[in-house]
C-alpha cells in the first residue's frame, strides 16, 4: 500500500496567516492526489483533486501543487472558517489511502 | 441536490455481522462509482471499499478483504456494505461517498453522507 505522510500534524495560526501543509507519498503517484477539509462532526469536503484542480465553490485562497511524491496545500490569508483538519489522499493505486491529517488551530 | 443517507449502523458483538445502506438521490446513481470510507473515533480517514457504476467491479482495502462485501442496487439507488466477522477495530463512523466523474473511477469524492456509526464491542 502507498503510505501518505502529512506534516505538520498540527499548526497554530492566526486569521490572515498563510498556512502550508505538506504531503509525501511513499512512492510516486504522478498528480493523483486530493485534499479534503473536515470540520468537527461533519463529513469531509473535497477541496482539490488532481493535485492542483480547485473544486467548484472552493475559495481561491486554497491552492495545491506538486507531483510525484511531494505535494503542498497552501491556504493564503487564513479565514475563521478554515480552522479544520485537512487530509491528503492518493488515488494512484488501490487501496486508496489518506494521510493522517493536519489540524489547523487558532493561535 | 445530491443527497447520501447512510443507515444500518449499531452495536454488534465481535464476530457478528451488519449491513449498511446508503440511499442516494439528486444524481444518476447508476453512472457513478461509489465508495465507503470509515473514521474510527478521534482518528483519520480510511478508504474501505469501492464499486463501479454498473456494480461489475469492486475494490477493497486489505483490512476488510474477505470479510466485507460492497454491492449496489441501481434500481433502488442504494449502495450497500455487508460486514461479516466484525472486529473491535472495525468500530468507526462509516461514510458513503460519490465519485466525482463518470464513467471513470478516479478516486476523488465530491459528495459524502453524514455517516452511520458501527460499534463492535462485547
Amino acid at each position: 500500500d502507498i503510505q501518505m505522510t502529512q506534516s505538520p500534524s498540527s499548526v497554530s495560526a492566526s486569521v490572515g496567516d498563510r498556512v502550508t501543509i505538506t504531503c509525501r507519498a511513499s512512492q510516486g503517484i504522478s498528480t493523483w492526489l486530493a485534499w479534503y477539509q473536515q470540520k468537527p462532526g461533519k463529513a469531509p469536503k473535497l477541496l482539490i483533486s488532481a493535485a492542483s484542480n480547485l473544486q467548484s465553490g472552493v475559495p481561491s485562497r486554497f491552492s495545491g501543487s506538486g507531483s510525484g511524491t511531494d505535494f503542498t496545500l497552501t491556504i493564503n490569508s487564513l479565514q475563521p472558517e478554515d480552522f479544520a483538519t485537512y487530509y491528503c489522499q492518493q488515488a494512484n493505486d488501490f487501496p486508496w489511502t489518506f494521510g493522517q491529517g493536519t489540524k489547523v488551530e487558532i493561535k | 441536490e445530491v443527497q447520501l443517507l447512510e443507515s444500518g449502523g449499531g452495536l454488534v458483538q465481535p464476530g457478528g455481522s451488519l449491513r449498511l445502506s446508503c440511499a442516494a438521490s439528486g444524481f444518476t446513481f447508476s453512472s457513478y462509482a461509489m465508495s465507503w470510507v470509515r473514521q474510527a473515533p478521534g482518528k483519520g480517514l480510511e478508504w474501505v471499499s469501492g464499486i463501479s457504476g454498473s456494480g461489475g467491479t469492486t475494490y477493497y482495502a486489505g483490512s476488510v478483504k474477505g470479510r466485507f462485501t460492497i454491492s449496489r442496487d441501481n434500481s433502488k439507488n442504494t449502495l450497500y456494505l455487508q460486514m461479516n466477522s466484525l472486529r473491535d477495530d472495525d468500530t468507526a463512523l462509516y461514510y458513503c461517498a460519490k465519485e466525482t466523474t463518470v464513467p471513470a473511477t478516479l478516486g476523488y469524492f465530491d459528495y459524502w453522507g453524514q455517516g452511520t456509526l458501527v460499534t463492535v464491542s462485547s
